[in-house]
């Protein structure tokens, strides 16, 4: 079965600091897809970042940077500078096994605090 | 373009009574998922739709749940009868192609009272 650990439930942080949330995830499958998917305060889902696994190359984006690594099955995410703007919670999936269903971590709440 | 739409934003109804929640996905997106998110079990979801078609049911809690695609535009949740514990918000989310980042509409907020 496929699972997704986010094992911070909540972080704090003031703004400027730089921040990982982890992901940790399990399948059996070679063909995976890893996601990254933000829910800011007002509610909406946002997606930020899709990987399949074939492509370990870390991937920056602005102050955000994602780094997947297969050996131990981490694809964690890095802001940096953070803003208070960046509060939100941010959850990780994943999807494979022939399925299209995105499987979700429970999420990290991010805060950052002026 | 118009993101992912739902209706009603939100929705108050007893226990018992029907409910329906309405999607509209992306114009041109193929699949189309729901899901459902609360405290206790997180995001999960429902069910999947690929060209119109159900792919997996397996997240449907119950026969009082059901979702129809009747065409590429548009898709229903239906839950009769309502209960308490169905009280979440409900996400419907499109993509296209296979595998590939899905966008979420703003979500319907169910109370069931």
């Amino acid at each position: 079965a496929q699972k997704v650990t986010q094992a911070q439930t909540e972080i704090s942080v003031v703004e400027k600091e730089d921040v990982t949330l982890d992901c940790v995830y399990e399948t059996r499958d070679t063909t995976y897809y890893l996601f990254w998917y933000k829910q800011p305060p007002s509610g909406e889902l946002v997606f930020l970042i899709r990987r399949n696994s074939f492509d370990e190359q870390n991937e920056i984006s602005g102050r955000y940077s994602w780094n997947f690594q297969k050996s131990t099955s981490s694809f964690n995410f890095t802001i940096t500078a953070s803003q208070v703007v960046d509060s939100a919670v941010y959850f990780c999936a994943l999807s494979g096994n022939g399925s299209e269903k995105l499987v979700f971590g429970k999420g990290t709440k991010l805060t950052v605090n002026p | 373009d118009a993101g992912v739409i739902q209706s009603p934003r939100h929705e108050v109804t007893e226990m018992g009574q029907e409910v329906t929640l309405r999607c509209k996905p992306i114009s041109g997106h193929n699949s189309l998922f729901w899901y459902r998110q609360t405290m206790m079990r997180g995001l999960e979801l429902l069910i999947y739709f690929n060209n119109n078609v159900p792919i997996d049911d397996s997240g449907m809690p119950e026969d009082r749940f059901s979702a129809k695609m009747p065409n590429a535009s548009f898709s229903t949740l239906k839950i009769q009868p309502s209960e308490p514990r169905d009280s979440a918000v409900y996400f419907c989310a499109s993509s296209f192609g296979r595998y590939n980042e899905q966008f979420f509409g703003p979500g319907t907020r169910l109370t069931v009272l």
